[in-house]
């Protein structure tokens, strides 16, 4: 298995709903990350993991809460969110957190969000 | 602050010819990955390139790292309408695990 699978797809919520992003990936990669993505721009890094232990958080908002349940796993808890986090939430995995081996980042194909 | 810029953003093509897709970054990295994204699409990876004069190939395109003028380049050879998408550079930036990526480069490839 060389993939990372997100869900869901797509997912419309309102400011006041919770709802959680998943990430699984089965490579035995030791790192995982969360990139948020919006129109037409680059991806930007949210978190990142690394054996299971949050390693990086770029000053996201408190609305936005990572877990990793395991080293195969990766939630990403959303509540009460703003209009302006609609985007694309990517998640990916590294075998290590250098990412400097041959294979480098695997993506998955992404939550597209959409917050009313 | 690592800044990775790319250049042209926007490149119209004509199919058959070649051009090249340049991605500068502003601080020392040995790590620089290119990636593919069509439209509401994830993130494809095409090259990983981690070492200074590295060079790789993979049908029409070609990508190259030169780590002391910072700077790899995307090469296409006679390129095909297969190939419209956005192409994005990313550099790694120190042990981290961070990615930093350029702005990308929109390509469009038309008969």
């Amino acid at each position: 298995d060389t993939e990372v699978t997100q869900t869901p797809k797509h997912l419309v919520m309102g400011m006041t709903n919770k709802k959680s992003l998943k990430c699984e990936q089965h490579m035995g990669h030791r790192a995982m990350y969360w990139y948020k993505q919006k129109a037409k721009k680059p991806p930007e890094l949210m978190f990142v993991y690394s054996y299971e232990k949050l390693s990086i958080n770029e000053s996201v908002p408190s609305r936005f809460s990572p877990e990793c349940p395991n080293s195969s796993l990766l939630n990403l808890h959303l509540h009460a969110l703003q209009p302006e986090d609609s985007a694309l939430y990517l998640c990916a995995s590294s075998q290590d957190w250098s990412g400097a081996q041959m294979d480098g980042y695997t993506f998955g194909s992404g939550t597209r969000l959409t917050v009313v | 602050e690592l800044k990775v810029e790319q250049n042209p953003l926007f490149l119209s093509m004509q199919e058959g010819k070649n051009y090249t897709i340049y991605c500068n970054y502003s601080t020392t990295s040995d790590r620089l990955y290119w990636y593919r994204q069509d439209p509401g699409k994830s993130l494809e990876s095409l090259f990983v390139l981690l070492s200074n004069g590295a060079v790789k190939q993979e049908g029409r395109l070609m990508a190259s790292l030169d780590t002391k003028a910072r700077l790899s380049t995307l090469h296409i050879t006679a390129a095909v309408h297969d190939l419209s998408a956005t192409y994005f550079c990313a550099v790694g930036l120190g042990s981290q695990g961070n990615l930093i990526f350029g702005k990308g480069t929109k390509l469009s490839v038309k008969p």
